[in-house]
């Protein structure tokens, strides 16, 4: 099955500099590819998704990238702002059926002010 | 609109005990997820409910896991007997369908002693 390894574990960053958030994944089959982010004491939430037929999308000032060939793909928070401090998931899989989705293990982001 | 929910939001037990979990999704939503996450890591699917029907139950340990969705709409997950190692929090989130958006409620942490 698919495996997704995440990196870094932690990142702190100063308030306005960017933030890069790398992931891994295992099943060339996989074709879509969500990040979530998670604040304390609440659920997940759907941030930007990418497809495996799109390299890049952008949403104001988060970027997600995708290399299919070296099976990694990548966040990038730009300008970055104290409310942005949280955990974030990425995640991938080979169908678009939400019960073969593999998390990683999560990467936790402090920005200072 | 509100957003999934769950309760209780904390529940300490003895190992050995049971415990049950209960989770309401977003009105309209047929797909309804349990995850269990342990602390440093991503969300892992225990159980999927399309309805009240079972989608996916291959991750969900059934000698002392039980969940049930009887009427399409609520779901309850149940622990017996809890072990020290399913200390975590339990994610309910459901979905339009099986490849929609997922939307998460806040969780149940649980903590076995």
């Amino acid at each position: 099955g698919e495996n997704v390894e995440q990196h870094p574990s932690t990142l702190s960053v100063q308030e306005g500099d960017s933030a890069v958030i790398k992931c891994t994944y295992s099943d060339s089959a996989s074709n879509y590819f969500p990040w979530y982010k998670q604040e304390l004491g609440k659920g997940p939430q759907l941030i930007i998704d990418i497809r495996s037929n799109v390299g890049e999308k952008k949403d104001q000032r988060i970027a997600v990238t995708l290399n299919k060939t070296a099976k990694h793909f990548s966040l990038h928070i730009t300008e970055t702002q104290p409310e942005d401090s949280a955990v974030y998931f990425c995640a991938a899989t080979p169908t678009y059926n939400n019960n073969d989705m593999r998390f990683g293990a999560g990467t936790r982001l402090t920005v200072k002010p | 609109e509100a957003g999934v929910a769950q309760s209780p939001r904390y529940k300490i037990i003895e190992k050995r005990q049971s415990v049950a979990f209960w989770c309401n999704p977003i009105s309209g939503h047929a797909t309804l997820y349990w995850y269990q996450q342990i602390l440093g890591q991503g969300p892992k699917l225990l159980i999927q409910f399309q309805n009240n029907g079972v989608v996916d139950d291959s991750q969900l340990p059934k000698d002392r896991f039980s969940a049930e969705r009887l009427k399409g709409v609520d779901s309850t997950l149940k622990i017996q007997p809890a072990k020290l190692e399913d200390s975590a929090v339990y994610l309910c989130a459901s979905s339009a369908g099986l490849v929609n958006e997922q939307f998460f409620g806040p969780g149940t942490r649980l903590t076995v002693l």
